[in-house]
């Protein structure tokens, strides 16, 4: 079945430093593709997303590629904050409507 | 953006009591309503799928006569705990979507259960 598989954290990073966090994805059809952020003590927000091959979401500084050629949409910044301290999900939806999340990595910036 | 509300944010209960907890749709109409549990550092877990008017849809492993959902309007959805025992205890979230086949899920922001 459909799966996406996320780098595990947690993930540590200096202010102005550069990030990238890895999603792969296994599915059939042609999903689309979600970046969600969950700061601390707070519900999911929709980060990105981007709904077909090709297509480039961003917000926030934040950008993902849907890369069909290798299952992938790897959530990159240029340079990370404090405030940007939060667990970062990436998920998968397909034709039934349901989300299909990774497991979810912790960023921890440092001042 | 579209919000979604969740109340209560946070509830303590005795085991063996119900709990119920409410997910509205501020300013869009949600036709489909979805039920997560997140477990500590883990991810989400789809409990269930809600349509306007109709039967929630569970998935495996998800006892139905435990986690009742009611979805009797466009903007409510409701998920009860029958019963609770302290293994229920978690952080129960709610998305909604409209209509549209492009519609992106928009999450409340939670309900944290404890059982004691």
């Amino acid at each position: 079945g459909d799966s996406v598989t996320q780098m595990e954290g947690p993930v540590t990073l200096s202010e102005e430093a550069c990030l990238t966090i890895n999603c792969t994805y296994t599915a059939t059809g042609y999903p689309s593709l979600f970046w969600y952020v969950q700061y601390p003590g707070e519900g999911l927000q929709l980060l990105l997303k981007a709904t077909k091959a090709d297509d480039k979401g961003s917000n926030k500084g934040f950008e993902a590629t849907y890369r069909k050629e290798t299952t992938s949409f790897h959530l990159e910044k240029g340079s990370v904050q404090v405030s940007d301290s939060a667990v970062y999900f990436c998920a998968l939806g397909g034709a039934t409507n349901k989300l299909i999340f990774g497991t979810g990595t912790l960023l921890a910036v440092q001042p | 953006g579209a919000v979604v509300s969740q109340h209560p944010s946070r509830v303590i209960c005795k085991s063996g009591t119900s709990v119920k907890i409410e997910c509205r749709s501020l300013d869009f109409q949600a036709t489909t309503m979805f039920w997560y549990r997140q477990f500590p550092k883990k991810s989400l877990m789809l409990m269930a799928t809600s349509n306007e008017g109709s039967k929630a849809t569970y998935e495996q492993g998800v006892e139905k006569d435990k986690f009742l959902i009611n979805h009797a309007s466009l903007t409510l959805s409701t998920l009860t705990v029958t019963s609770a025992h302290p293994e229920d205890s978690s952080f129960y979230i709610c998305s909604a979507k409209g209509d549209r086949e492009e519609d992106t899920q928009y999450f409340g922001p939670g309900t944290r259960l404890t059982v004691l």
